[in-house]
């Protein structure tokens, strides 16, 4: 069985960091696309930034470019998502996902962690 | 960017059938998937480019895609259906996931 498990989040002040882990188990991790998506309160999906299999491409959406980076450690199964200069817009929850049949959609999701930005 | 318009909500009886629309320019030309997400709890693929189910998902669950819409299709709905729908595509041109506002679906 495929379980992704989201950690990390919590509240943060306005310019504060963050960063968020996702640990991997049931699948062969290395072998495909990690991808974070974020939920802010009552509102839809966002796709936020994703990582290639080795680590040797990275995705970001636009508003996030220079602020956030994501990483990998094939080793430990585990994706990381490093938030730097948070603002109150970054506030939700934010899904780790992987795309294990093709990188255009997503076919696993953990359950999330909630990362609040505010003073 | 390219923009997925889904209707805020849909509302059908028990044992109906109901068809929930996502617009987009040109979308036929996209591959569209669709997510469900039940009150609380992280998103489920239901359908990948634009009408192929995942393992585990009921065949009462299809789409299609032509023209400028694409639709997910749930026939004989019960309460356990009930939850926020999520269309999506990849934007090849601009490198990006994009996904519909979503829809809820109440079962009256």
């Amino acid at each position: 069985e495929v379980q992704l498990v989201e950690s990390g989040g919590t509240l943060v002040q306005p310019g504060g960091s963050l960063r968020l882990s996702c640990t991997a188990s049931g699948l062969s991790f290395s072998s495909y696309w990690m991808t974070w998506v974020r939920q802010a309160p009552g509102k839809g999906l966002q796709w936020v930034a994703n990582i290639k299999q080795d680590g040797s491409d990275e995705n970001y959406l636009d508003s996030v470019k220079g602020r956030f980076i994501i990483s990998r450690d094939n080793a430990k199964k585990s994706v990381y998502l490093q938030m730097n200069s948070l603002r109150d817009d970054d506030t939700a929850v934010y899904y780790c996902a992987t795309s294990t049949v093709s990188m255009i959609f997503f076919d696993y999701w953990g359950q999330g962690t909630l990362v609040t930005v505010s003073s | 960017s390219y923009v997925l318009t889904q209707p805020p909500s849909v509302s059908v009886p028990p044992g109906a059938t109901a068809r929930i629309t996502c617009g987009g320019n040109n979308i036929e030309s996209k591959s569209v998937h669709w997510y469900q997400q039940r009150p609380g709890q992280a998103p489920v693929l239901v359908v990948h480019d634009d009408s192929d189910r995942p393992s585990g998902i009921p065949d009462r669950f299809s789409g299609a895609n032509s023209r400028n819409t694409a639709t997910l299709t749930i026939s004989k709905v019960d309460a356990g259906d009930e939850a926020d729908y999520y269309c999506q595509v990849w934007d090849g041109d601009r490198i990006d996931w994009v996904f519909g506002g979503g829809t809820k679906l109440t079962v009256l």
